[in-house]
């Protein structure tokens, strides 16, 4: 079945302590992104990538760090993180742009 | 910068009726307009993509059309059903990162 992943689904941690959020697809899209999800602001972009080794920043990025070091994989990493970045995380894929995104579940993360 | 705009922000029909849901957006440099539906808990599904060259997509009882020199875009839904009840985004994909920009959705409950 075609997918993205995204793990873990829930998590509440407290500020400081490094997580990284794993997202995976199966469907050898070259275009992935991150987006964050918060009431009354909608959708924002943080990080995207266009293939392996190839990323760049969106619209929010600061306190966030990405990687591609393969395909089919993008973790979205939270160096230090902070109460402001509590949100719902989605991460996204597509063959190419201009082409119907795939969205994984979310992430719900919770920081003290 | 572009804005996408959804409104109303929510919407309550009986079963049966006919709806017509709404998307705006500011600058018409646009790849696609794309429709997404939201359930409580899940992650984002694509429901239809016009390119900007076309005038509107079917999929089943939905149909999306889109008027770039104006800047909107309707989602049509036939014969509602409560299984259509979910938030509806609209996002149009622009740029070179090949962005979506999302609007707010439109929470649409479908009253049996």
């Amino acid at each position: 079945e075609a997918q993205v992943t995204q793990n873990p689904r829930y998590l509440i941690t407290v500020t400081g302590k490094k997580l990284t959020v794993t997202c995976s697809q199966n469907m050898n899209h070259e275009y992935m992104s991150w987006y964050r999800q918060d009431p009354g602001l909608g959708l924002r972009q943080i990080y995207y990538s266009m293939n392996v080794e190839v990323t760049d920043k969106g619209d929010v990025p600061e306190g966030y760090k990405v990687s591609r070091k393969e395909k089919r994989n993008f973790p979205l990493i939270l160096e230090s993180p902070s109460p402001n970045q509590t949100s719902l995380y989605f991460c996204a894929s597509s063959l190419w742009f201009n082409q119907p995104q795939h969205f994984g579940d979310g992430t719900r993360l919770s920081i003290l | 910068k572009q804005e996408v705009t959804q409104i109303p922000a929510a919407l309550s029909v009986p079963e049966g009726e006919n709806l017509v849901l709404n998307c705006s957006f500011t600058d018409s440099a646009i790849y696609n307009l794309q429709w997404f539906r939201q359930d409580p808990g899940k992650g984002l599904t694509s429901l239809l993509l016009i390119q900007s060259s076309q005038r509107e997509q079917t999929s089943g009882r939905l149909n999306a059309s889109l008027d770039k020199s104006s800047g909107r875009s309707t989602l049509y839904i036939a014969a509602s059903q409560p299984g259509d009840s979910a938030t509806y985004l609209c996002a149009v994909e622009a740029g070179a990162n090949s962005k979506l920009t999302f609007g707010k959705g439109i929470t649409l409950s479908v009253r049996p």
